[in-house]
């Protein structure tokens, strides 16, 4: 059975930093790519990041460009979210989703359950 | 803004078919999917591709595309099927993801 965990949300001060990260299992993990996937409180989906599953194709979303960083550890069947400089529009809960790679479409076929981020002072 | 164009809202009348589009330049170039997201879940993918289901997802769902615009169709609604859906493919440049900003179905 498929699974992602997300870990690392919380409360954190705008300006702070946060490390979120991905449990996967039940699949070969570094057979796929992988993304982020936010939703702020009553709104809804926006994509964030996605990586590719040798880490060579790493692509992020205008809002949160030069401030967060994906990663993966492959031999941790684990995916991260280091995001700096976090801004009270980065409140969310964040979500980590298994790209198919079915052919060309963006198919994001498992999701885990989502961590909350909160930036307030 | 987002680059896929949702109505927000929706309402169909129980066992009838109601369909959610989605319209967006990127999908001459690209399948949209499909998820549904009930309130305090995840997001479930419904439809992908030219029009596949995953396996557990009713063969009442169902999804097509006439150039820029992307459709799921729900052929007799169910109450269970009340829930937001949104559409994603990739953007035009076909590195990037793009979400609709998402519908609200009602079942009345």
């Amino acid at each position: 059975e498929v699974q992602l965990v997300e870990s690392g949300g919380g409360l954190v001060k705008p300006g702070g930093s946060l490390r979120l990260s991905c449990a996967a299992s039940g699949f070969t993990f570094s057979s796929y790519s992988m993304n982020w996937v936010r939703q702020a409180p009553g709104k809804g989906l926006e994509w964030v990041s996605s990586i590719s599953s040798s880490s060579s194709y790493i692509y992020y979303a205008d809002s949160v460009k030069g401030r967060f960083t994906i990663s993966r550890d492959n031999a941790k069947n684990s995916l991260y979210l280091q995001m700096n400089s976090l801004r009270a529009e980065d409140t969310a809960v964040y979500y980590c989703a298994r790209d198919s790679d079915y052919e060309i479409a963006a198919v994001f076929d498992y999701w885990g359950q989502g961590t909350l981020v909160t930036v307030s002072s | 803004s987002s680059e896929l164009t949702q109505d927000p809202a929706v309402s169909v009348a129980l066992g009838q078919t109601v369909r959610i589009t989605c319209q967006g330049d990127s999908l001459r170039s690209y399948y949209a999917s499909w998820y549904q997201q009930k309130p305090g879940q995840a997001p479930v993918l419904v439809i992908y591709g030219k029009n596949n289901r995953p396996s557990g997802i009713p063969d009442r769902f169902s999804g097509s595309s006439s150039g820029n615009t992307a459709s799921l169709t729900i052929t007799g609604a169910q109450a269970e099927d009340e829930a937001d859906y949104y559409c994603n493919s990739r953007d035009s440049s076909g590195n990037r993801v793009v979400f609709g900003g998402g519908t609200k179905l009602t079942v009345l």
